[in-house]
Formats: structure tokens, C-alpha cells, sequence
């Protein structure tokens, strides 16, 4: 069974410009999550989907983000436009509904940095 | 304000030997803790969890203890390998509309041949 996979590994980005990772959680896993993880900090959660619904964007630092499940399969998270602090390690983690829906699997991660 | 803690940033270890990596978490309303390993340019990988009502859950070399009292989770690894060493994170989570994770900011530990 593939794990959750996300693209791209790596993103080098300049101030102002946009930049959207994409998430592809593990097949039958309708709870899907985003974190981030910047330098020298503790992974943040940033917002939770069930399906293509948000169940909860508590986490997300401004307008500037945005997050997306169309379909309820793969998730994108786009940055516009970033900024300097936007730069982190952004992780995706999907989960099944029902038992043990806690146990939440991760990812490889997306290095993003803005110059 | 961290509501989730792990105070030792390093820990090392002799192959063989018991490794306890230890928790602290100030939010009462945790109804589970996890905790998860990671390799360096990998995401974190999933151990084991424990819920609230519980005080000790096994996985093979993995143990978790909780004590809700003082607030306070161990992860014990035993016998410990050199491929354990990676950065160790603990993990609460709570269900309010989602099981969001609050992370502790891990303890890397180092197992010596």
C-alpha cells in the first residue's frame, strides 16, 4: 500500500511569488491534514479535511494560504504571496475515519524556501 | 504557550540498553497520545499511541506509559538498535471537530554501537 506522497520535495521560491504543494494521502483515508514545521520549532498543525469539506482551519496563519481537496482525493496548499516566514518544512498526514482515526500517518514533507 | 513538552533536546544510548524518552503535557483535556519517529529529510513516522484510559501500551520493543496524574508519558524502547537513532516526537490530540496534533519539539536520540 503507497504511503502519503507529496510534490515537490523542494521549493525555492523568491518573496512575493506563489507556490503550491500538492498532497496525495493514502487511498481510503478521508481525513486529511497539513502541518508546517519552521526552523527550530515544534510541527504546527495548520487545517484539517474530511473529504473535500474543512473541518477545521484553526492553524492557518492568514488569507495567504490556501487550501484545497476537490473531489476528496489529493490536497493542495498554495502560498500567495510568500514571504520570508512562510519558509518551513509543510507536511501532509492522512488518517481513516472510525478507529483509531487519531493515528495519523505522514508524509515525506515539502522544504519550502523563500528568498 | 507549549502545551506539549519534551525537555531533553538529545539523548544517547548504549546498543542494547533501555532508551526512555519522556513527555510532559499541561492540557488535561488529551484524550490521546502518540508518538512518532523521524529520520532526517523524512516525515515523521508513526510508533505507537496510547488513549487517556490507559496507562501502558506495548508494540513489540516499543512501550508507552501514561500518567495522567502528573501528566507525564514515557516511551521506553528496549532493547534499543542502532537504527533507532532518529529525533523521537510526542504527540497529544484532542477531538474538538478534529483530531488535530499538538507536538512536542523531540528529543533526538543516538544508540552507540
Amino acid at each position: 500500500e503507497a504511503g502519503v506522497t507529496q510534490f515537490p520535495s523542494h521549493s525555492v521560491i523568491e518573496k512575493g511569488q506563489t507556490v503550491t504543494l500538492r498532497c496525495d494521502p493514502i487511498s481510503g483515508h478521508d481525513n486529511l491534514y497539513w502541518y508546517r514545521r519552521v526552523m527550530g520549532k515544534e510541527i504546527k498543525f495548520l487545517l484539517h479535511f474530511v473529504k473535500e469539506s474543512k473541518q477545521d482551519e484553526s492553524g492557518m496563519p492568514n488569507n495567504r494560504f490556501l487550501a484545497e481537496r476537490t473531489g476528496g482525493t489529493y490536497s493542495t496548499l498554495k502560498v500567495q504571496p510568500a514571504e520570508l516566514e512562510d519558509s518551513g518544512v509543510y507536511f501532509c498526514a492522512s488518517s481513516q475515519v472510525g478507529r483509531r482515526e487519531y493515528e495519523q500517518f505522514f508524509g515525506p514533507g515539502t522544504r519550502l524556501t523563500v528568498l | 504557550d507549549q502545551q506539549v513538552k519534551q525537555n531533553s533536546p538529545s539523548l544517547s544510548v548504549q546498543e542494547g540498553r533501555i532508551s526512555i524518552l519522556n513527555c510532559d503535557y499541561t492540557n488535561s483535556m488529551f484524550d490521546y497520545f502518540l508518538w512518532y519517529k523521524k529520520y532526517p529529510a523524512e516525515g515523521p513516522t508513526f510508533l505507537i499511541s496510547i488513549s487517556s484510559i490507559k496507562d501502558k501500551n506495548e508494540d513489540g520493543r516499543f512501550t508507552v506509559f501514561l500518567n495522567k496524574s502528573a501528566k507525564h508519558l514515557s516511551l521506553h524502547i528496549v532493547p534499543s538498535q542502532p537504527g533507532d537513532s532518529a529525533v523521537y516526537f510526542c504527540a497529544a490530540s484532542r477531538w474538538a471537530g478534529s483530531y488535530q496534533l499538538t507536538f512536542g519539539k523531540g528529543t533526538k536520540l543516538s544508540v552507540i554501537p
